[in-house]
């Protein structure tokens, strides 16, 4: 089992609608990372969330540390969103390791 | 937020060869920088952690004598794989720590590699 467990692996969504992905880890953190990363491969830290929710644009994140989950929402989806989305858990005492997800790949159709 | 650049973008070299990969954050110190590495369609592996001014930190299972880790000052980290074969083809991505949060990573965007 992965400590840190994504869902869904895939989603494919029509412009506009809401989206959610899920993260549930099984180790003890402070915070957690959400990161994009776009084809092509660069990756872009969107959230480092200790704590109830945090919003940046269409983008919002929540997490829940005594239930062990955080989900990432998407306002008013659009293509430019297309990415595979991961999230990641900081261990070990200086926090430089992370447990990666396996990353959701989000396909945004016009 | 803060910017983390790496150069080149994308490198093809001959196997045998060596490959020197720049990692800067642009408008922050980054006291510690992290090198990973990604297999197409897999995580990101974390290959070594490496604090400004003291030899890096290697992963269990990452040769230090092939990938070369020098973090000469608080905005620029390089890697350099030596000797470079087809096996080490990948996607290698930095990560520097530092600025206004200190626990907040920010990634650079990635150089792939691909040796002939």
């Amino acid at each position: 089992k992965n400590e840190v467990e994504q869902s869904p692996q895939n989603l494919t969504a029509q412009e506009g609608e809401f989206i959610t992905i899920n993260c549930s880890y099984s180790v003890g953190i402070s915070a957690l990372h959400w990161l994009q990363q776009h084809p092509g491969g660069g990756i872009v830290s969107l959230f480092m969330l200790s704590s109830g929710k945090k919003k940046h644009g269409r983008l919002i994140a929540t997490i829940n540390i005594q239930e062990k989950h955080s989900s990432l929402h998407i306002t008013a989806s659009h293509p430019r969103d297309s990415a595979v989305y991961i999230c990641a858990a900081p261990w070990g005492n200086t926090g430089n390791q992370f447990y990666f997800g396996t990353g959701t790949s989000l396909t945004v159709i016009p | 937020g803060a910017v983390v650049s790496q150069h080149p973008s994308r490198v093809i070299c001959k196997s045998g060869t060596s490959v020197k990969i720049e990692c800067r954050s642009l408008d922050f110190q980054a006291t510690t920088m992290f090198w990973y590495r990604q297999f197409p369609k897999q995580s990101l592996m974390l290959m070594a952690t490496s604090n400004e001014g003291s030899k890096a930190t290697y992963e269990q299972g990452v040769e230090k004598d092939k990938f070369l880790i020098n973090h000469a000052s608080l905005t620029l980290s390089t890697l350099t794989v030596t000797s470079a074969h087809p096996e080490d083809s990948s996607f290698y991505i930095c990560s520097a720590r530092g600025g206004d949060d200190y626990n907040e990573q920010f990634f650079g965007p990635g150089t792939r590699l691909t040796v002939l």
